[in-house]
């Protein structure tokens, strides 16, 4: 059974990079056809794509926030990141990191989620 | 990219059926069959409902099922039960090789 963790600062002050971690667990990052996503929710609203990772390094990002993202991975540590710069309040959200698959045969969705990180962009 | 549009909130009593549309563009809903939705309970993480406009999970229930047409897919609930009261999200992939969500519906079973 897969499950994803996220991990990082709960508090982050405006301006500055918001960096957060996924932990992958009960199976390999780099096995199998997976992209590594992140999403986030502001409180009361909807969910918000910020972008990917596929196991050979390859990344997609918003285009709205193209410009403040980096995801990375470590495989040596089964875990990616998410490296978000200048902050600001708009940025205040619950961030969840997802596993995405996108093949033909077993379909296009995200079908293992981490249990969310709130993250609070305040002075 | 803006958010695909889904209707703020929906309402129905147990046992009736309800239908929540989702709407995009041709860059988006229209242009792939890679729309999918997501239920989710307060405080809970999102839990994939259907894939593939119309396809399930192993594990949902067949109460939940999906379709399309043109840039507005669907996901309709039949029998509902009092579980079903939950917030539900659409998802396509887009042209720019990234996904996009809609803004959320609120289920409330009456």
């Amino acid at each position: 059974q897969v499950q994803l963790q996220e991990s990082g600062p709960g508090l982050v002050k405006p301006s500055q990079t918001l960096s957060l971690t996924c932990t992958v667990s009960g199976g390999s990052i780099s096995s199998g056809s997976y992209y590594w996503s992140w999403i986030r929710q502001p409180a009361g609203k909807g969910l918000e794509w910020i972008g990917r990772i596929y196991t050979s390094g390859s990344t997609n990002y918003n285009p709205s926030l193209k410009s403040r993202v980096t995801i990375s991975v470590d495989t040596s540590k089964n875990q990616f990141s998410l490296k978000l710069s200048s902050v600001t309040a708009a940025d205040t959200a619950v961030y969840y990191c997802a596993r995405e698959v996108s093949t033909m045969v077993r379909g296009h969705l995200f079908d293992y989620w981490g249990q969310g990180t709130l993250v609070t962009v305040s002075s | 990219q803006s958010a695909l549009t889904q209707p703020a909130s929906v309402s129905g009593s147990p046992g009736q059926s309800i239908t929540i549309s989702c709407t995009g563009t041709s860059s988006d809903v229209g242009g792939y069959n890679y729309v999918s939705w997501y239920q989710q309970h307060p405080g809970k993480a999102p839990k994939l409902m259907i894939y593939d406009v119309s396809n399930r999970p192993s594990g949902v229930s067949n109460r939940f099922s999906g379709s399309k047409s043109g840039n507005t897919a669907s996901l309709t609930i039949s029998g509902l039960q009092a579980e079903d009261e939950a917030d539900y999200y659409c998802s396509s992939y887009t042209s720019s090789s990234s996904w996009v969500f809609g803004g959320g519906t609120k289920l409330t079973v009456l």
